[in-house]
């Protein structure tokens, strides 16, 4: 089975300007998470769609949004980027279930924010 | 909320040592519990889980852990660490409580084994 993708690998962007990245989740996982990974924050929490819907949320500002579609595909927006924004973004897939779930992560799109 | 702590920020062993690196939680209610591997340039990958049953769990390459309930802790063992296991280690736990997934790390063991 092909692993989470993630696109694209590498993104600079200045101030101001808002960010879309793509994740693929592995074939038949329906929950797709999204974290962020920087060197004074480590890994934290974006938020995690299941079915098309949010099912949780971390604590970012509503400048960070996501979004499912129907084939489990995800999307996450930030909109209006600070430099503070600039970090490795990961994805992780799993099947959904509740209770027994295991995420597999993708390779991450690291964003630069000049 | 959970939070997850993870002691040793850095760890030097050389080849052959043993390893343990320490994991704990809080969290008053049921956990999932696991430990990731951030290998040089490539992406987190899964070592091992902790769901119910034996609390010693066995993972990929020779790692190991045990979930002591009472310590709140998920601490990653290797008897004889090989220079290829220089990585980050990540603990990470879910609360069962929440409606799906929303793991929450640990802040990370860099581990450099010398050859």
């Amino acid at each position: 089975k092909a692993g989470v993708t993630q696109t694209p690998r590498y993104l600079i962007k200045t101030r101001g300007q808002q960010v879309t990245l793509s994740c693929s989740p592995i074939s038949g996982h329906r929950s797709v998470s999204w974290y962020q990974q920087t060197p004074g924050q480590g890994l934290q929490f974006l938020f995690e769609y299941f079915s098309e819907t949010q099912r949780n949320k971390g604590n970012f500002p509503g400048r960070f949004s996501g979004r499912q579609f129907s084939n489990s595909r995800s999307e996450m927006n930030v909109s209006t980027l600070e430099l503070g924004d600039s970090a490795l973004y990961l994805c992780a897939s799993s099947l959904g279930d509740r209770g027994t779930d295991t995420q597999y992560f993708g390779p991450g799109t690291r964003l630069t924010v000049l | 909320a959970q939070s997850v702590s993870q002691h040793n920020h850095h760890v030097i062993l050389s080849e052959a040592a043993s390893l343990e690196l320490g994991c704990n939680y809080s969290y008053g209610g049921t956990v999932n519990l696991f430990w990731y591997v951030q290998y040089p340039g490539q992406h987190l990958q899964l070592l091992l889980k902790y769901f119910s049953g034996d609390p010693l769990v066995k993972g990929i390459k020779g790692f190991e852990a045990e979930f002591i309930k009472s310590k709140f802790s998920f601490n990653l063992r290797k008897p004889s660490v090989q220079w290829s296991d220089t990585a980050e280690y990540f603990c990470a736990v879910n609360a069962r409580g929440n409606a799906g997934n929303m793991l929450t790390f640990g802040g990370g063991t860099r581990l450099m084994v010398k050859p």
